[in-house]
């Protein structure tokens, strides 16, 4: 079993649609969540930490239910700039130490 | 927020040949950075930890004698791979971790092996 999982999609939704991602990890000592985005061809970049208690960023909720291992991503009013593969990332300690990846979910969002 | 930069931005080379990537920190200083390598359609899979002036932990599978990382100062570290094959193109980024612990990305490298 991957340490950590996610639907690889494509997510194909409308211009303004609402979209939500979820992304399940393994090791229950896991202590740092976050959801990343990559462009095509290019590095990832954090979109977002993810905290127990849940949190929000302008268009985008993180949550995070511990007791049942999973993250999730929801994108509100998406924008066709929102196409994009974003990666659920777990880290067991503190972010400087080893995080390890999801295989992504690609989202596409067409006009 | 944080950059990030790696040199160079992508490399062609014959196989058997060695090729160096740079990864530096441009404004802070990046006690640990670590080297990740990326496949088509697969995600970011972990190489090596690199610690300022220790030895790097490379995780399992990762032949450390063919990829050799150097960490010389709190703001550079560079990866070697050694005697490249076509197996080992790759895109293969950076990350360094600032004092805040967010890990900043590096653009990457594209390596191709001829």
């Amino acid at each position: 079993r991957k340490e950590v999982e996610q639907d690889p999609g494509p997510f194909n939704v409308p211009e303004g649609a609402t979209v939500a991602f979820n992304c399940t990890y393994s090791n229950s000592a896991s202590q740092s969540f976050f959801w990343y985005r990559q462009d095509c061809r290019k590095e990832p970049k954090l979109l977002m930490s993810v905290y127990s208690s849940g949190n929000e960023d302008g268009r985008f909720t993180a949550q995070l239910n511990r007791a049942s291992q999973y993250i999730s991503l929801l994108i509100r009013d998406s924008k066709l700039s929102d196409s994009a593969t974003y990666l659920c990332v777990v880290g067991q300690y503190s972010s400087a130490s080893k995080i390890i990846f999801g295989s992504g979910t690609r989202l596409s969002i067409r006009p | 927020g944080a950059v990030v930069s790696q040199h160079p931005s992508w490399v062609i080379c014959k196989s058997g040949t060695s090729v160096k990537i740079e990864c530096r920190s441009l404004d802070f200083q990046a006690t640990t950075m670590f080297w990740y390598r990326q496949f088509p359609k697969q995600s970011l899979m972990l190489m090596a930890t690199s610690n300022e002036g220790s030895k790097a932990t490379y995780e399992q599978g990762v032949e450390k004698d063919k990829f050799l990382i150097n960490h010389a100062s709190l703001t550079l570290s560079t990866l070697t791979v050694t005697s490249a094959h076509p197996e080992d193109s790759s895109f293969y980024i950076c990350s360094a971790a600032s004092e805040e612990e967010t890990q900043y990305f590096g653009p990457g490298t594209r390596l191709l092996v001829l």
